[in-house]
């Protein structure tokens, strides 16, 4: 079954701290795996975009991997910032036509 | 910069009304989605359209239907709004062929509320 799945569900962090989030996926033919940011109350926005050979892949403070042979991916945020605070969606595309979505991240930023 | 708008933030609407939902972007984009969003579901893909006058059901078109006469312009309607409809709803567009290949592009979002 094609699934992702994103860990954790929520998370809580200082302003100024690093965090993880992660995507693993069982979505195959694997074409392209993208991160986008949803703040609150808009729609959501690429972060990222990954092929089968990217390893890593950088926007700013946003640094995304991804090991195909395990299926899964992170992003890492750097030095965060209150406009960090926003949900986090990891979508997986197989083949030309099906895209699969995962339930999000919502991270939160505290000065 | 791709610019995707939809032609209301906030709905509430009353069970039974038919409800119209108008999304138009600006980039000549041969692809536009209908998405709801709810609350631990992520994002469902209701119905797709890859051309004019074109369409395809996603994953939930169940109580929906779409409309799409001209390239930049995608509607979504609700025939007989339920107060299951009551969600967020995304319109987004995307260039490439092929569905999946191509960066979506959302617009703000429809917050639906039946009642």
């Amino acid at each position: 079954k094609n699934q992702v799945e994103q860990s954790p569900q929520s998370l809580i962090i200082l302003e100024g701290k690093n965090c993880t989030l992660q995507c693993n996926y069982t979505v195959s033919p694997f074409s392209n795996l993208r991160w986008y940011k949803q703040d609150t109350g808009r729609g959501p926005v690429s972060l990222t975009i990954m092929t089968f050979s990217e390893n890593t892949k950088s926007n700013g403070r946003y640094t995304a991997t991804l090991d195909a042979d395990t299926k899964q991916s992170s992003l890492h945020i750097t030095a965060s910032q209150l406009s960090d605070s926003a949900s986090y969606i990891c979508v997986v595309s197989a083949g030309a036509n099906n895209l699969f979505f995962g339930t999000g991240t919502r991270l939160t930023v505290i000065p | 910069d791709v610019k995707v708008t939809q032609s209301s933030r906030y709905l509430v609407k009353r069970t039974g009304e038919k409800v119209f939902l108008e999304c138009v972007q600006d980039m000549d984009h041969e692809n536009m989605f209908w998405y709801r969003q709810d609350p631990g579901l992520g994002l469902r893909l209701i119905y797709f359209s890859y051309d004019v006058k074109m369409k395809e059901k996603g994953d939930i078109p169940e109580g929906y239907s779409v409309s799409r006469e001209k390239k930049e312009r995608f509607s979504l309607i609700l025939e007989s709004a339920s107060t299951n409809q009551t969600s967020m709803y995304l319109c987004a567009s995307s260039s490439l062929s092929g569905r999946a290949y191509g960066t979506q592009y959302f617009g703000p979002g429809t917050r639906l509320l039946v009642l």
